[in-house]
């Protein structure tokens, strides 16, 4: 089935510092792929989504960009903040099944 | 910022026993979806509705789940018969269109601990 794998289970940085965490994913079709953040005590939030190949989702200084030849979808900032912590998602839409399919979370420690 | 309520916050039973949490979507969206989320941040998708109807769910074989988006009140999500293994963080999330292009809004989850 359908699935996404992130690499990165924690990272620590520093404020300032360049972030990338990785993500890949399987899945037959063309499906949509998200970005979504969770903050301590709230449920995941949207963060942007990409549909196409090449297409750079952006939100809040993040991007990432759709690449089927390497099936991946990025998260990239250039410059972190401590507020920025919290655990970032991958997920894409499970085309025709009216649901997402999450990776299973990359926990960023950003320090003062 | 997401409107989904989630009641309660916190839930504690004992093994055996019913757990119900309840859900009011977003203000105009039609289909809501139940997720499981484990302590190691794994989600596991349950249930999605539009309106009363059910668009997709997983193979309740253990039957112990049983959830439901009623007219006109708050969809709920109900365990019969609590095991420890339910203790999880259970997230309800709605949109508009339930298709898999479409970002979904998150409550803020109700935490289940089953003792």
């Amino acid at each position: 089935g359908d699935s996404v794998t992130q690499t990165e289970g924690q990272v620590a940085l520093s404020e300032e510092d360049f972030l990338t965490i990785h993500c890949n994913y399987s899945a037959s079709g063309y499906p949509a792929l998200f970005w979504y953040v969770q903050y301590p005590g709230e449920g995941p939030q949207f963060l942007f989504r990409a549909s196409r190949d090449k297409e750079k989702g952006s939100s809040r200084g993040f991007e990432a960009t759709y690449d089927k030849g390497t099936t991946s979808f990025h998260l990239r900032k250039a410059s972190v903040q401590e507020s920025d912590s919290a655990v970032y998602y991958c997920a894409l839409g499970d085309p025709g099944a009216y649901k997402v399919i999450f990776g299973k979370g990359t926990h960023l420690h950003v320090l003062p | 910022n997401s409107k989904v309520i989630q009641t309660p916050r916190y839930l504690v039973k004992g093994q055996g026993q019913k757990a119900k949490m309840r859900c009011i979507p977003e203000k105009g969206h039609p289909v809501v979806f139940w997720y499981q989320q484990n302590k190691n941040n794994e989600f596991k998708f349950l249930i999605n509705f539009q309106n009363q109807e059910v668009l997709q769910q997983i193979d309740m074989t253990e039957k112990r789940f049983s959830a439901e988006c009623p007219s006109n009140s708050p969809c709920s999500l109900e365990i019969q018969s609590s095991e420890a293994g339910d203790s999880a963080l259970y997230l309800c999330a709605s949109n508009l269109t339930g298709e898999d292009y479409a970002e979904q809004f998150f409550g803020p989850g109700t935490r289940l601990t089953v003792l």
